[in-house]
């Protein structure tokens, strides 16, 4: 059970619009920034956004990112196919002298 | 070019030791945090132990007092050596770059695998 809850799964086909959650609590996202991670299949992850909501150069803007309260959401619009793949949430848990938590991850397919 | 490289994963048996690497590559390594982050098979991905640029050191709970985590700048090298390893720690392991401190890790390795099994 990872501290952060993610969708196991999420669909979409080309063109369209998908959004990934990532709920949390108030010792991690509630006040600390989120971060996201694509992993293509037998990749290691790339990171996707970081602050909540800034994108790493390169990153196209199709991908944005948000956080309100305990919760963040990564949004992908005009979807294609080479976005299938997992992806992840991170933030800092400040509980038990504090950690990194990641997501269980959501697993997207394009249809 | 940018890049991380581990070595040292292998096969080993319950209680035993394994020491991990990371050698980096084009950036000036001394001046970054640094992670490792583990994915068992078929799994998510789960932090393990950062260090950052000064040398303080944060854990995983459930590794804590068993890995350690260091670094070498002369050598840009990252290091975890894991103790008393058990059948839970089988996963690869990625070393990363986190540039602003802030836990996104902009530059992954492409992971060794650890096996723990008898």
């Amino acid at each position: 059970q990872s501290v952060l809850t993610q969708p196991p799964s999420a669909s979409g086909t080309p063109g369209q619009r998908v959004t990934i959650s990532c709920s949390g609590s108030s010792s991690n996202i509630g006040s600390n920034t989120v971060n996201w991670y694509q992993q293509l299949p037998g990749t290691a992850p790339k990171l996707l956004m970081y602050s909540n909501n800034q994108r790493p150069s390169g990153v196209p803007d199709r991908f944005s990112g948000s956080k309100s309260g305990t919760s963040a959401s990564l949004a992908i619009s005009g979807l294609q196919s080479e976005d299938e793949a997992d992806y992840y949430c991170a933030a800092w848990d400040e509980s038990l002298n504090g950690f990194w938590v990641f997501g269980g991850g959501t697993k997207l397919t394009v249809l | 070019e940018v890049q991380l490289v581990e070595s040292g994963g292998g096969l080993v048996q319950p209680g035993g030791s394994l020491r991990l690497s990371c050698a980096a590559s084009g950036f000036t390594f001394s001046s970054y945090d640094m992670h490792w982050v583990r994915q068992a098979t078929g799994k998510g991905l789960e932090w393990v132990s950062e260090i950052g640029s000064a040398g303080d050191t944060y854990y995983l709970g459930s590794v804590k007092g068993r890995f350690t985590i260091s670094r070498e700048n002369a050598k840009n090298s990252l290091y975890l050596q894991m103790n008393s390893l058990r059948a839970g720690d089988t996963a690869v392991y990625y070393c990363a770059r986190d540039p602003w401190g802030s836990g996104a890790l902009d530059i992954w390795g492409q992971g060794t695998m650890v096996t723990v099994s008898s």
